[in-house]
């Protein structure tokens, strides 16, 4: 199915642990990005990726790093896992511009302890 | 003043009624709205898309934008509880061209 696909759906980690989360989208777009969802904050974005081979910090980009892989790939890493980063992450894809904005990934649920 | 600002509610209608959702954007210069919704648990979906001043009507949903006022809203008619979620507003184009700056959404429920 066309869309964009999250992995992994959940995740607990520990303190300082590593971990990428990964997404693909197979609707050729050109934009990717990265947002987390935390209860009464809204969709805070992390990183963007407006083309292929640029990344760019969006609001809240402290203690993660990104990958664009290729077209289809977008990847976010969080290299010192704190629980401050406990969270629901979700990624999506878009073609700026476009009439049908974001389409997003399902989401995975992270939690840090 | 944020970027985008809703009311986060919780807001309560009964089942029938009118639903009335709004949300105030500080860039000038966005040129367009996205209205997603959000069920809990899951990923926001595009409800409607509006992107000239006035109504545009989409079933029992109508988006009203109005640029002078900086204000875009949301009305669901004959709300139903299958319209409980939250409803996120976002403006497109002007500086953020691309990129989306999310409100921190409006909990609405819809009582049977």
């Amino acid at each position: 199915n066309a869309g964009v696909t999250q992995t992994p759906k959940f995740q607990v980690l520990k303190t300082g642990q590593s971990m990428t989360l990964q997404c693909a989208q197979d609707m050729n777009h050109n934009s990717m990005y990265w947002y987390r969802q935390d209860p009464g904050m809204g969709l805070r974005l992390i990183y963007y990726s407006a083309s292929e081979g640029t990344t760019d910090k969006g609001e809240v980009p402290n203690g993660y790093n990104v990958s664009r892989l290729n077209k289809r790939e977008f990847s976010l890493r969080l290299e010192s896992a704190a629980p401050s980063q406990t969270s629901v992450y979700f990624c999506a894809s878009s073609e700026p511009g476009s009439l049908y904005g974001y389409t997003f990934g399902s989401g995975t649920r992270l939690t840090v302890v | 003043q944020k970027e985008v600002e809703q009311n986060s509610g919780p807001l309560s209608v009964p089942e029938g009624a009118i639903a009335s959702l709004n949300c105030t954007y500080s860039d000038r210069g966005s040129q367009s709205f996205f209205w997603y919704r959000q069920y809990s648990g899951k990923s926001p979906e595009l409800i409607m898309f509006i992107y000239s001043n006035g109504d545009k009507e989409d079933g029992r949903f109508t988006a009203q934008l109005n640029k002078a006022s900086q204000y875009v809203s949301l009305l669901i008619r004959d709300s139903q509880p299958s319209d409980s979620a939250t409803y996120l507003c976002a403006p497109a184009g002007g500086t953020s061209y691309g990129k989306l700056t999310f409100g921190q959404g409006t909990i609405l429920t819809v009582h049977p």
